[in-house]
């Protein structure tokens, strides 16, 4: 079975602030994917990373960063200096090498960024 | 560059009546998926299509049914709308239907039932 857990369901951080979203996964399946999407409130949904359960080497994207461990089953996602747009839900997601293109998602972490 | 297109946007149903949602995919993306987020939830799969055949189904109610037309476009048709159908609807493409291939969503379609 596979599953996302997210365990924030909301996080508030002031303008400039770093901030760290925390995703735990779970499945018997041994080549996976995971993903972040972010949906602002507006509604649509955007993708913003994806990796490999094969490739454990972490990424920095600008104010992004991404932290896979898969000794902790683990794919954080850090923001650094948190801007006011960043205001989202962010969901993290799996996609199962077993389970065709069907992707599990977590219940999100809603984060504001105060001014 | 060309993204997901919905239609409508927003839609607005009474209980019983009957509702579809369009989906036009990215361009040469030949797979399509269905999601449903309910208010404050996650999105939930519902059905992808892969060159027109039903590739994977969700939890989708038997009310609701969908298809992939010869352009890759996608028609979600819901019947016997119930008040717990009001939701944000979601559909998403990607080329390939591998496991892991990135899927990208359209801008949704509110639905409401009164």
């Amino acid at each position: 079975a596979q599953k996302v857990t997210q365990a924030q369901t909301e996080i508030s951080v002031v303008e400039k602030e770093d901030v760290t979203l925390d995703c735990v996964y779970e499945t018997r399946d041994t080549t996976y994917y995971l993903f972040w999407y972010k949906q602002p409130p507006s509604g649509e949904l955007v993708f913003l990373i994806r990796r490999n359960s094969f490739d454990e080497q972490n990424e920095i994207s600008g104010r992004y960063s991404w932290n896979f461990q898969k000794s902790t089953s683990s794919f954080n996602f850090t923001i650094t200096a948190s801007q006011v747009v960043d205001s989202a839900v962010y969901f993290c997601a799996l996609s199962g090498a077993n389970t065709g293109n069907q992707f599990y998602f977590g219940t999100g972490t809603s984060l504001t960024v105060i001014p | 560059a060309a993204g997901v297109i919905q239609s409508p946007r927003h839609l607005i149903k009474e209980k019983r009546e009957t509702a579809t949602l369009k989906c036009y995919p990215i361009p040469r993306h030949d797979t399509v998926y269905w999601y449903q987020q309910g208010p404050g939830q996650d999105p939930q799969f519902l059905i992808s299509f892969y060159e027109k055949m039903q590739s994977d189904k969700g939890s989708i109610p038997d009310r609701f049914s969908a298809q992939q037309f010869s352009d890759y476009h996608s028609e979600l048709n819901m019947s016997s709308l119930e008040l717990g159908d009001s939701a944000l609807y979601f559909c998403a493409s990607s080329f390939k239907s591998f496991s892991g291939n990135t899927i990208y969503f359209g801008e949704g379609s509110w639905l409401t039932v009164v």
